[in-house]
């Protein structure tokens, strides 16, 4: 079981926007940046937010991170069937001084 | 280009040991902490160990005392020593370059450990 907690799915129509959350504690998100990565299956995941809601160049806009207290939010706008993939957030613990990844949150395009 | 290689997976019994190598091209090495990242068939994304540009070693509970990270900076090389192999690290293997705390830019394409007798 994940520190980090993500919900299992979430399913959205094409066009429409989706939002992904990602909730820890004060030792982790609380007090460190928030990344977001995108999994599509049999690859490596690929780095979409870091910093809590920066993009990586190459990145669109139509992908977004925030981040409030100990939760982190990846949100996904025009949906599209290519954003058909896992999507995982991640940080540092300061206080067990290691990394975590969420759960994973597999998103539908239905 | 950002290139990360790994190799040295194979399918080994319980208990058994392997060193798993990551080769690294396109950057400064020496000048970037580093770290391995495990996903057992079907399931999610576990940092599993990270070494800093001083050396400084982190490892996650379950693998402490079984698993040693390190690095040849003369050799643009990462390793991670993985000994007392059991069933349930039965995972691919990534190495990812670090911009930042989890925040890896770059991965290789894993390389796959299968433990099992």
């Amino acid at each position: 079981q994940s520190v980090l907690t993500q919900p299992p799915s979430v399913s959205a129509a094409p066009g429409q926007k989706v939002t992904i959350s990602c909730s820890g504690s004060s030792s982790n998100i609380g007090n460190n940046y928030v990344t977001w990565y995108q999994q599509l299956p049999g690859t490596a995941p690929k780095l979409l937010i870091y910093d809590n809601d920066k993009r990586p160049s190459g990145i669109p806009d139509r992908f977004s991170g925030s981040k409030s207290g100990t939760s982190a939010t990846l949100g996904i706008s025009g949906l599209q069937a290519g954003d058909e993939a896992d999507y995982y957030c991640g940080t540092w613990d300061s206080s067990l001084l290691i990394g975590m990844f969420g759960g994973g949150t597999r998103l539908t395009v239905l | 280009e950002v290139q990360l290689l790994e190799s040295g997976g194979g399918s080994v019994q319980p208990g058994g040991s392997l060193r798993l190598s990551c080769v690294a091209s396109g950057f400064m090495f020496s000048r970037h902490g580093m770290n391995w990242v495990r996903q057992a068939p079907g399931k999610g994304l576990e940092w599993v160990a990270g070494i800093s540009v001083s050396g400084t070693t982190f490892y996650v509970d379950s693998v402490k005392g079984r698993f040693t990270i390190s690095r040849d900076n003369s050799k643009n090389t990462l390793y991670l020593e993985i000994n007392s192999l059991r069933a349930e690290d039965t995972a691919k293997f990534f190495c990812a370059k670090d911009d930042g705390y989890i925040q890896f830019g770059n991965w290789g394409q894993g390389t796959l450990v299968t433990v099992s007798s």
